[in-house]
């Protein structure tokens, strides 16, 4: 069975400041992660995905993960916040078929 | 193209009426997923279609009707909803096979009156 845990329902910043999303999982095998984004009353877009190889993983508008064996953990992170990222953040993690999603984290950003 | 479109974007239906969501893929992928999801939490399964076969029913009440005509379509037929089933359906699809990624559409957003 696989799982991820989201810490923290909400997360705020300032714009300008670094953000830092939180993600763990539980896998029985290795784990296939991703990181999706959701805006108001929109589908799930793909931010990132670790597979294997480069733990370090980029993504697009400028957010980065980094995957930790051994803190079973999957960070998001992104140097300086702007306004346009305020939006619902997912964690999932995959084995061979269906994706397991976490509760999601609520990024919010003030001017 | 990376798309998944879904129609129609926003439905209203009665308890009593019979409606289709519709959507489609051109990247030939070959699994196709319906997800439900309530207001503030993530997307549920609902059902999986592997090369135009369902694989995978989470359980979904018998309302909820799939159909893959083809691989690169997946309807799904709703019938004597109630008003919990109101939520936003996505439509995904992915490569299938382990550590793909899936890709999602827009979303229908449901109100069941």
């Amino acid at each position: 069975a696989q799982s991820v845990t989201q810490l923290g329902s909400h997360v705020s910043v300032s714009e300008g400041a670094l953000v830092l999303l939180r993600c763990n999982y539980s896998s029985s095998v290795p784990p296939y992660l991703f990181w999706y984004v959701q805006y108001p009353n929109q589908g799930l877009q793909l931010l990132l995905k670790y597979t294997t190889g480069a733990t370090l993983v980029k993504g697009i508008n400028g957010f980065e993960a980094e995957f930790k064996k051994s803190e079973t953990s999957f960070h998001l992170t992104k140097p300086s916040a702007h306004m346009s990222d305020a939006a619902e953040y997912f964690c999932a993690v995959t084995g061979y078929s269906t994706l397991t999603f976490g509760k999601g984290t609520m990024l919010l950003v003030s001017p | 193209d990376t798309e998944v479109t879904q129609t129609p974007k926003h439905l209203v239906m009665g308890m009593t009426n019979k409606k289709s969501l519709k959507c489609e893929q051109h990247m030939g992928h070959r699994a196709m997923y319906w997800y439900k999801q309530k207001a503030k939490k993530p997307p549920e399964l609902m059902f999986v279609y592997s090369y135009e076969k369902l694989s995978i029913n989470e359980s979904v009440p018998s309302r909820f009707s799939p159909e893959c005509p083809n691989s690169s379509l997946l309807n799904l037929h709703l019938h004597a909803l109630q008003p919990e089933d109101s939520a936003l359906y996505l439509c995904a699809s992915s490569q299938g096979g382990e550590g793909t990624e899936a890709f999602f559409g827009q979303g229908t957003r449901l109100t069941v009156v």
